[in-house]
């Protein structure tokens, strides 16, 4: 079958960094992304990796390898507006995005 | 900037009847997705769909389930007849391209609660 495991919950500190890993077994592989999805509202694009290696985008970063099975979404310089569950997604062989439960961050001041 | 967006916000139907959920893409999207999340649950991929037919669908995507572009800008869900579990927040997604390396837009979701 096909699964996607993220840590469902995590804590971190106002200004400090944070690493949400993501690991995969999918039926094909085409693609990793990272959505950020507030309570009660749409999943909001974060990132996208399809080649080995990491992906910079201001204060988030997202790293890729396809030979592990691996991804981490990288936060920096945190702020109390990042808290949001963050969403790992793997698109397939039949390029369906699957997706894993999200892991919820609570930032604390 | 161009959004997705999606009517009604909230459906409170009956269990047994049709419901119909509305889209409107981004206007140069040719790529068109629904998704549902039961709450605390995962995102689920139902159907995506391009050129006016489907092109994927998962297993949750039975015959009770049809989509619909009925004219140049809106494209529907629709459920013939609603059962308890159907109840859950549905989101519409559009892409200019297939997430070969696209990305996918969300609307803000309807929530479909079934009594």
């Amino acid at each position: 079958g096909q699964n996607i495991d993220q840590p469902t919950e995590m804590t971190a500190t106002e200004g400090a960094i944070v690493q949400i890993n993501c690991t995969y077994q999918t039926s094909g592989f085409n693609g990793l992304f990272w959505y950020q999805q507030h309570a009660g509202e749409a999943p909001t694009f974060l990132s996208y990796n399809v080649l080995d290696g990491l992906e910079e985008k201001g204060r988030f970063s997202s790293f890729l390898s396809r030979s592990k099975g691996y991804s981490y979404l990288l936060l920096k310089e945190l702020q109390m507006k990042d808290s949001a569950s963050y969403l790992c997604a793997v698109r397939d062989s039949n390029y369906q995005l699957i997706w894993g439960a999200g892991t919820k961050l609570i930032i604390k001041p | 900037e161009p959004e997705v967006t999606q009517t009604p916000s909230h459906q409170v139907t009956q269990m047994g009847q049709e419901v119909i959920l509305r889209c409107v893409p981004i206007s140069n999207h040719l790529y068109f997705y629904w998704y549902r999340q039961i709450l605390g649950q995962k995102v689920e991929f139902l159907v995506s769909f391009y050129n006016n037919e489907i092109s994927e669908k998962s297993e949750i995507f039975d015959d009770q389930f049809s989509v619909e572009r009925p004219d140049g800008s809106n494209f529907t869900l629709k459920i013939r007849s609603t059962k308890l579990e159907d109840s859950a927040m549905y989101f519409c997604a559009s892409s200019e391209i297939p997430d070969r390396v696209g990305e996918q837009y969300f609307g803000p979701g309807t929530r479909l609660t079934v009594t």
